[in-house]
């Protein structure tokens, strides 16, 4: 059984479009969250979503909205592609307290042309 | 200063010797600290955390942590070449929802 997985694994597409990425956990977690791993494999927070709400945003683009349709889920819509946006997002979740690990996902490596 | 710094490496070291990664951290408010392991196009899978002071133990590997120098280091004892990776040191954000600030990893090479 897959702890945390993202759909889909890989995405070509132009610079321009509108694309989604999805998020489940069947763990039972209360908070998921994005990270983007960028060109130089640098790992960084986006959001984060604890019990359907939004409780971080990283000064990302107002063309990345997250939507948390429920707790085990947490998607990711990103308007209007730009070339930087190039990258591999990861999706992770957690209980929301200090000590709790977080587990990620597969990982969605994302290409703009 | 950026938040969580890490040598980016690479380390090489020969099978079978002591792989040291160290780690320094910028906010003294930081309470939970995680070392992650990444293999070349795979996410990031947990190896150890730890938040008390000290020396936390878990097969080949041990984490220290002295929250007075705002440093953690990992040692990986027999180094194997499986163990070839980039480890990642993450901190988590006090008052931030618990997201992880994440070094930018150091690579390290296990030599046969």
């Amino acid at each position: 059984d897959t702890a945390v997985s993202q759909t889909p694994k890989y995405l070509v597409t132009q610079m321009g479009n509108d694309k989604s990425i999805k998020c489940e956990q069947n763990l039972g977690h209360d908070t998921m969250y994005w990270y983007k791993q960028d060109s130089k494999k640098f790992l960084k927070i986006m959001f984060s979503y604890n019990n359907k709400e939004l409780i971080i945003n990283e000064t990302v683009p107002n063309r990345f909205s997250p939507k948390s349709p429920d707790k085990a889920h947490l998607n990711l819509h990103i308007n209007s592609l730009e070339l930087g946006d190039s990258a591999v997002y990861f999706c992770a979740s957690s209980h929301h307290e200090e000590l709790e690990t977080q587990y990620f996902g597969p990982g969605t490596r994302l290409l703009v042309l | 200063q950026k938040e969580v710094e890490q040598n980016s490496g690479p380390l090489s070291v020969p099978e079978g010797a002591i792989a040291s990664l160290n780690c320094t951290y910028s906010d003294r408010g930081s309470q939970s600290f995680f070392w992650y392991r990444q293999y070349s196009g795979k996410s990031p899978e947990l190896i150890m955390f730890i938040y008390s002071n000290g020396d936390k133990e878990d097969g080949r590997f041990t984490a220290q942590l002295n929250k007075a120098s705002q440093y953690v280091s990992l040692l990986i004892r027999d180094s194997q070449p499986s163990d070839s990776a980039t480890y990642l040191c993450a901190v988590k954000k006090p008052n931030s929802g618990y997201a992880l600030n994440f070094g930018k990893g150091t690579s390290l090479l296990v030599t046969p």
